[in-house]
């Protein structure tokens, strides 16, 4: 079974100071992992995803992520806040379709990390 | 393109009632996914349809169910509604290409359940 675990519930930075948000997570295979972002009232959005090729990924509005194997990690950074960013950050896992055809359609969410950018 | 529309937005039952929700997705998206957002649970995967066929199902009570048309558009109802079933209800819509589990879903806003 796959499973994520967001590190931090909540994050607070100052406009113009790096992000850093950690997502650490399971897979009995070689998972896809994904970061959506959601802003209030809104629905998900895709910021980056990470599927086997580069184990840097760069995503929309300068966020990246970087696939680390051998600590399970993908961690969510961006050399600078923007007031914008404020929102919620959700870390994903999909597992392949040779888990069992158990893939299609469903991403594992981690808590969510609610990210406060303060002027 | 127009995104994924849910409707409706937002709607009050109490507890017994049942409730429909729809879901159009992305023009050219086959597949649609359901998802549940609670305070408490998160974002839970409730089921995904493929060509009218439910593909894949989360771990939800049998009051939980959905279908999807030969146009693609989606309803999901819940039956003989709970407190709990307070939520989110998320629709999301992918399109055919790469391996399952690998591509990006497409999310719609949301109808905004409360039951009293």
């Amino acid at each position: 079974a796959q499973s994520v675990t967001q590190l931090d519930s909540h994050v607070s930075v100052s406009e113009g100071t790096p992000v850093l948000l950690r997502c650490n997570y399971s897979s009995s295979y070689s998972p896809s992992l994904f970061w959506y972002v959601q802003h209030p009232n809104k629905g998900l959005q895709l910021l980056l995803k990470y599927t086997s090729a580069a184990t840097l990924v760069k995503g929309i509005n300068g966020f990246e992520a970087e696939f680390k194997k051998s600590e399970t990690s993908f961690h969510l950074t961006k050399p600078s806040a923007h007031m914008s960013d404020a929102a919620e950050y959700f870390c994903v896992v999909s597992d392949p379709l040779n888990a069992g055809g158990t893939s299609y359609g469903k991403l594992t969410f981690g808590q969510g990390t609610i990210l406060t950018v303060h002027p | 393109k127009a995104g994924v529309t849910q409707t409706p937005r937002y709607l009050i039952k109490t507890r017994g009632q049942q409730v429909t929700l729809s879901c159009s997705p992305i023009s050219g998206h086959r597949s649609v996914s359901w998802y549940q957002q609670t305070p408490g649970q998160g974002l839970q995967f409730l089921f995904e349809y493929f060509s009218e066929t439910q593909r894949n199902k989360g771990n939800f009570p049998g009051r939980f169910s959905g279908r999807q048309f030969s146009n693609s558009r989606s309803e999901m109802n819940v039956s003989t509604l709970e407190l709990g079933d307070s939520a989110l209800y998320l629709c999301a819509s992918s399109p055919p290409t790469g391996p399952p589990g690998t591509g990006e879903l497409f999310f719609g806003e949301g109808s905004r359940l409360t039951v009293l």
